[in-house]
């Protein structure tokens, strides 16, 4: 069974453009969570999703948003880029969002900001 | 939502068993207990997930006290290919989005 997919893998922007960010879930997981990971660091969570309803967010500013699509596939945004965005942002999902089924994540799409 | 504390670093060698420990003194009664394994520049890879006493997979084990304010990650005779870093995860029952993740212990296993 294929796992989580994350497109693309690597991205290379400026300061103050935009990006979109992409993921496929694991066949049959209907929630999906977005992470930063800044090197070094541990993953940040940004956003979770549930049957396409906002169900978490991290402590990240507006410029950063996220939808889920009824095929339960998702898409993070961030508008008016920071160098500081620089980092690998992770998409995990789950069957639900119950304590007893883990997150699987996808390797994530490395973000450049120049 | 419960924070864990586990160690930064951990040197072993090839065959040996290494055992990681986690703290997690808040921990509530629905969370459950998961670990990750990590290598660069890849998401955290499912190990093992626990709630009380003891879970075996393929590829580990997991020992939760009785009380459950610590957890133990046990990896049976490590390779050099087990060099990742590794997260103690607790989530808060009901909803697992917002995962607290540390800086992990930094395995490394050498020849």
């Amino acid at each position: 069974d294929a796992g989580v997919t994350q497109s693309p893998t690597h991205l290379i922007k400026t300061r103050g453009q935009q990006v979109t960010l992409r993921c496929s879930p694991i066949s049959g997981h209907k929630s999906v969570s977005w992470y930063q990971q800044v090197l070094g660091q541990g993953p940040q969570f940004i956003f979770q999703y549930y049957e396409k309803e906002e169900r978490g967010r991290g402590n990240f500013p507006d410029r950063f948003s996220a939808r889920q699509f009824p095929n339960y596939s998702s898409e993070l945004n961030v508008n008016a880029l920071l160098l500081g965005d620089s980092a690998l942002y992770l998409c995990a999902s789950s069957p639900s969002l119950w304590g007893n089924q883990p997150q699987h994540f996808g390797d994530g799409t490395r973000l450049s900001i120049l | 939502l419960a924070k864990t504390t586990q160690p930064i670093s951990m040197d072993s060698y090839e065959g040996q068993e290494v055992n990681i420990t986690c703290s997690h003194n808040n921990i509530a009664t629905n969370d459950y207990i998961t670990w990750y394994q990590q290598f660069p520049s890849q998401g955290p890879r499912f190990i093992i997930q626990g709630y009380k006493t003891k879970v075996t997979n393929e590829v580990a084990s997991l020992f939760i006290p009785a009380d459950r304010k610590s957890s133990t990650l046990s990896l049976p005779r490590v390779s050099l290919s087990d060099t990742a870093v590794y997260y103690c995860l607790v989530g808060a029952g009901g909803s697992q989005g917002n995962l607290i993740f540390g800086k992990g212990t930094k395995l490394s296993v050498k020849p």
